[in-house]
Parts: structure tokens; C-alpha cells; sequence
């Protein structure tokens, strides 16, 4: 059973338009996150929900908005989509927030190319 | 804002040692991990060290901290071709957020 799943795994899409990835998570956390990797491999944190609440918000255009129907999901919804935002967005669920967190388990990643 | 570097590539031998090293500059970093990026795949957790600690030791793999120079590295012994892969250094001292070194590449060559 996979742990973190996320759909699609590659997207293709044109500027402009607009594209949801999905996240779900079957391993009971109260905690879920989405991370950017760049094209240098850096990882940079977007969001973080704990129990269906935002709790974290980093510095993101606001075409890019969580939405988290229940703690098992966190999709990610990007509006007027742009070249830039071409990426690997990483899904990722930890047990609970804060210094105690010990171990997040991350998605496969969904490959976004924005042509 | 916290800042964790890593240099960028690593090529070693089959058999040879190999040690990736990280430096962060958050001193309230309580954990701190090494994660593993196989081509295509997502990111897995190979081990963390509590920053109470110097060193732990699993299996192949050795993480030491030098909590004074905030200098974290992780020594895989025996490498093998199969350890070929980007590994993040990634440390958290606030609510549940990481945050990663921009990746070692390992290249092991036959």
C-alpha cells in the first residue's frame, strides 16, 4: 500500500491555464505538506495543514491554493498557470507538527512542465 | 532564515567510503536527517540524529554532528553502484516544516 500518493505523476499543460495535483495519505498523520523542488534540486516548503487547517503559508503567489477537504487529502490548485512554475511539487504527511515530528514520508513527486 | 548548503557532487569507487557534508545555520535545529533521491522517485528517509547527539550509527551508514560548527555529515561505508542517488541533508527546529540542502549528487562508479 502506497503511503503518500499523489496524481498526476507528469503533467504537461499549456500558460495559462489551470491544473490540480492531488495528494492523499493512508497512514492516519494529522499533519500534510507540499514542497517545490526546483530545477536545481532545491526543496522548498509551500504549505502545511494540520488537521484540515493551514498552518503554514511560505511566501507563494497566491494562483497556487491548498485545499484540504479532510486530513487524509491536500490538493494543490494552480491558477494562470506560468513557465516558472514548472517543477516537481513533492507531497509529503508527518504524524503531527512541531519539534517532536520525527520522520515526514513523502510522495513520489508530480512533474509539472509548463509549456 | 535558516540556510542549509551542501556541495553539490560526489563521485567515488565501488567499495570506497563516501562522506556528504552539510552545514546549517538555524542553532535551533533539533533534528536534523538525510534523505535519499533515487531517479524518479520520491524522497526517502535514510536516517536523522536528535541535535542532543554526536553520532549514530545504522548499519552502512554513520551520521556525525558537530553541534558547534553546525556540521552535519553522513559516511555510507562500502558504497555501492546502487547508492548512486542525490541525498539532502534537511533539519527542523520550529512547527514541522523542513528545511533542505539543495542535494548531493552521488555518482558511484564501478
Amino acid at each position: 500500500d502506497t503511503a503518500v500518493s499523489q496524481t498526476p505523476k507528469y503533467l504537461v499543460t499549456q500558460m495559462g491555464n489551470d491544473k490540480s495535483i492531488k495528494c492523499e495519505q493512508n497512514l492516519g498523520h494529522d499533519t500534510m505538506y507540499w514542497y517545490k523542488q526546483d530545477s536545481k534540486k532545491f526543496l522548498k516548503i509551500m504549505f502545511s495543514y494540520n488537521n484540515k487547517e493551514l498552518i503554514i503559508n511560505e511566501t507563494v503567489p497566491n494562483r497556487f491554493s491548498p485545499k484540504s477537504p479532510d486530513k487524509a487529502h491536500l490538493n494543490l490548485h494552480i491558477n494562470s498557470l506560468e513557465l516558472g512554475d514548472s517543477a516537481v511539487y513533492f507531497c509529503a504527511s508527518s504524524p503531527f507538527p512541531g519539534p517532536d515530528n520525527t520522520e515526514a514520508f513523502f510522495g513520489q513527486g508530480t512533474r509539472l512542465t509548463v509549456v | 532564515g535558516e540556510d542549509v548548503e551542501q556541495s553539490l557532487f560526489l563521485s567515488v569507487r565501488e567499495g570506497d567510503s563516501s562522506v556528504i557534508n552539510c552545514t546549517y545555520t538555524d542553532s535551533s535545529s533539533t533534528y536534523l536527517y538525510w534523505y535519499k533521491q533515487e531517479p524518479g522517485a520520491g524522497l526517502q528517509l535514510l536516517t536523522y540524529i536528535f541535535s542532543n547527539m554526536d553520532m549514530k550509527q545504522d548499519q552502512r551508514l554513520t551520521v556525525l554532528l558537530n553541534k558547534k560548527d553546525k556540521h552535519l555529515s553522513l559516511r555510507i561505508a562500502d558504497t555501492q553502484t546502487g547508492d548512486s542517488a542525490i541525498y539532502f541533508c534537511a533539519e527542523t527546529s520550529g512547527y514541522s516544516t523542513l528545511t533542505f540542502g539543495k542535494g548531493t549528487m552521488l555518482l558511484v562508479s564501478p
